[in-house]
């Protein structure tokens, strides 16, 4: 399995407070993105990086920021969660332009959060 | 821009049934083609891959075909197991190996 640690897995918060999910990766990969799962909606992209403080935006950006400082750390930060940011959250990583180019994406165990 | 299009679900079928999820898609260029599977409480997995048109993906007992003509990759299997039942997701490789998912498909195999 691909070394793919999210913290928290599970977190319940309030509305207006803000929120960091973290995604810690050993594979020592270029890119890692950020996905929402939401039922009748399937994942979507909240943000990339392709590599250190290279970033990008999703199709779902707004009310998301990130940061990658490390190869090895990707951070979601929700500056002032709402109750429409409910949902499990996924990390993923890539080997893309490491010399391979299927594409695959592997992925964490997801975080699930809570805005009350 | 990239699109996927899954059929809508969900799917209950018996054990030993036929198993047919169609998934089509919209692109620019000639993208990787996937299958994903999520079981409870878990991540997706990648099921099988598709890397260029005619490329058959393969695992499990799973397959689909890349036809570049019809821009499809449905998934196939002949006897589904009640190990089966997760949600199953269709995907295609764009730009910076951003993938773009379908919706899921739910699939429950009664014993």
């Amino acid at each position: 399995d691909a070394g793919i640690t999210q913290s928290p897995r599970h977190k319940v918060t309030e509305t207006g407070t803000p929120v960091t999910l973290r995604c810690h990766q050993t594979e020592n990969h270029r890119y890692m993105y950020w996905y929402r799962q939401d039922p009748g909606h399937g994942l979507r992209l909240i943000h990339y990086s392709y590599g250190v403080k290279d970033t990008d935006k999703g199709e779902v950006s707004d009310g998301y920021s990130v940061s990658r400082s490390k190869t090895e750390d990707f951070l979601l930060t929700l500056e002032s969660a709402t109750s429409s940011q409910t949902s499990v959250y996924f990390c993923a990583i890539s080997d893309w332009g490491q010399g391979q180019e299927s594409g695959e994406l592997f992925f964490g165990e997801g975080s699930r959060l809570t805005v009350l | 821009g990239d699109s996927v299009t899954q059929m809508e679900g969900p799917v209950t079928l018996s054990e030993e049934a036929f198993l047919t999820i169609n998934c089509t898609y919209t692109a620019t260029g000639y993208p990787s083609l996937f299958w994903y599977v999520q079981y409870p409480g878990e991540g997706l997995q990648l099921l099988l891959k598709a890397t260029k048109a005619d490329d058959k993906g393969s695992n499990k007992g799973f397959e689909a075909t890349y036809r570049k003509e019809t821009t499809s990759f449905h998934l196939e299997k002949g006897s589904v197991q009640v190990s089966d039942s997760a949600v199953y997701f269709c995907a295609l490789s764009g730009v910076n190996s951003k993938l773009t998912f379908g919706k899921g498909i739910t699939l429950s195999v009664r014993p």
